[in-house]
Parts: structure tokens; C-alpha cells; sequence
């Protein structure tokens, strides 16, 4: 198993691109989510998806879209980057749809917005 | 909506002290309580967990404890090695509209020195 991975590991945006960063895992996993990490600011849910087709609003939602049409992907669109949204993204993904369970995180993509 | 509140910011030991990390969270519905490490430049694990159901759980050098009552939760690691220096992120569940959600604290860098 791959588990879960991101791509790109590194982004340079403009102020104004759009982009999509892509998550996908091979686990079987309903659960997934976004995260940004800011220094000293801990892990901020941006999205997160209870399977298929459900999508909710995390702690920062603003600036950023998700959508999930199969289990095994859910992506996170920029809709117009901003340089508040330099930051390292991870994805994670966990069993079930209740979230009592381990998540277990991508690797990272680290955007830089100029 | 869930807040978590952790500290210390930063902690430094001596190899073989104890290093205690404490977390207070605010929604009393909350019943899943996990424990994730970081370390430079990887990804988060997630190293211990407990639910609202025990008061305390250990694993090696690594215990948690649980008040409900006055909602705090702290993670003890007891003699401390070199290899534990790393972020340490505590978290607490909180419910959405889809489905349950997790809220990170601000994160603890441990450094152990030898």
C-alpha cells in the first residue's frame, strides 16, 4: 500500500492562480481531510469528507474548495491563492466515517505565495 | 465550536527527566482525546490515544491522562531520549454538520538534550 499520498511536494503560486493540490489513498478509508501548518499555529482543519459525496467546512474554509467523488481522492482547489495561504497542506485519511480512529497523514505539499 | 489550549509552547529536559505536556478543551461532549509527534520535516504519527471512557493509558514511556471533569488531558513521557525531541500535537473531536471533526492544539516542541 502506498497509504496516503499528495502531489506536488512543492508549488510556487502567483497572487490570483488557481490551483488544485491532489490527495489520494489506497487504504479504503472514508475519512479524509485538509490541514495547513503554520509556524506556532498547529494543524488548522481547512475540509474534511465523512465518504463519498459529503464534504463539511473545517476551522479555515475560506479561500478554498474540496469536492469528493470517489473514496480513494479528495482534492483541495485555490481558488485565487493569496499570500495568507503560504503554508505546508497535509491530507490524512482514517477507517470509518466517526473519526475514532488513528488519521494517517500525506507527506506534505508546500506552497509558497508570492 | 471545539478549542483546545496547550502548553507548554516549548519544553527542554535532560535525557532520563520526565516531560509532561498538558491540553484543556472546551466542548464536554468530546470523548476521543489522541496524541500525534512530529518530527522535523516528516509527517505527524499519531503515538497514544484515549477515550472518555478511561482515565488514563500507558504504552511504554508513554501515558495519558484524562480529567472530564475539569476537561483537561496530559501526556507524560517518562525517561526521556534524545529521539523525542519533536512537536507534540494533542487534539480533541468536535461535531459538524457531516460528521465529527478533529481540533489540534498549537502544538509543544520538545527538545531533549544528553
Amino acid at each position: 500500500n502506498a497509504g496516503v499520498t499528495q502531489t506536488p511536494k512543492f508549488q510556487v503560486l502567483k497572487t490570483g492562480q488557481s490551483m488544485t493540490l491532489q490527495c489520494a489513498q489506497d487504504m479504503n478509508h472514508e475519512y479524509m481531510s485538509w490541514y495547513r501548518q503554520d509556524p506556532g499555529m498547529g494543524l488548522r482543519l481547512i475540509h474534511y469528507s465523512v465518504g463519498a459525496g459529503i464534504t463539511d467546512q473545517g476551522e479555515v474554509p475560506n479561500g478554498y474548495n474540496v469536492s469528493r467523488s470517489t473514496t480513494e481522492d479528495f482534492p483541495l482547489r485555490l481558488l485565487s491563492a493569496a499570500p495568507s495561504q503560504t503554508s505546508v497542506y497535509f491530507c490524512a485519511s482514517s477507517y470509518g466515517d466517526s473519526l475514532l480512529n488513528e488519521q494517517y497523514f500525506g507527506p506534505g505539499t508546500r506552497l509558497t505565495v508570492t | 465550536g471545539e478549542n483546545v489550549e496547550q502548553h507548554p509552547s516549548t519544553l527542554s529536559v535532560q535525557e532520563g527527566d520526565s516531560a509532561v505536556i498538558k491540553c484543556t478543551y472546551s466542548d464536554s461532549a468530546s470523548n476521543y482525546f489522541p496524541w500525534y509527534k512530529q518530527e522535523l520535516g516528516k509527517r505527524p504519527q499519531l503515538i497514544i490515544d484515549i477515550r472518555s471512557n478511561v482515565g488514563e493509558k500507558k504504552d511504554q514511556r508513554i501515558a495519558v491522562t484524562l480529567n472530564k471533569t475539569a476537561k483537561h488531558f496530559s501526556l507524560h513521557i517518562t525517561e526521556t531520549q534524545p529521539e523525542d525531541s519533536a512537536v507534540y500535537f494533542c487534539a480533541a473531536i468536535t461535531v459538524g454538520q457531516a460528521g465529527t471533526a478533529l481540533i489540534f492544539g498549537k502544538g509543544t516542541t520538545l527538545s531533549v538534550s544528553s
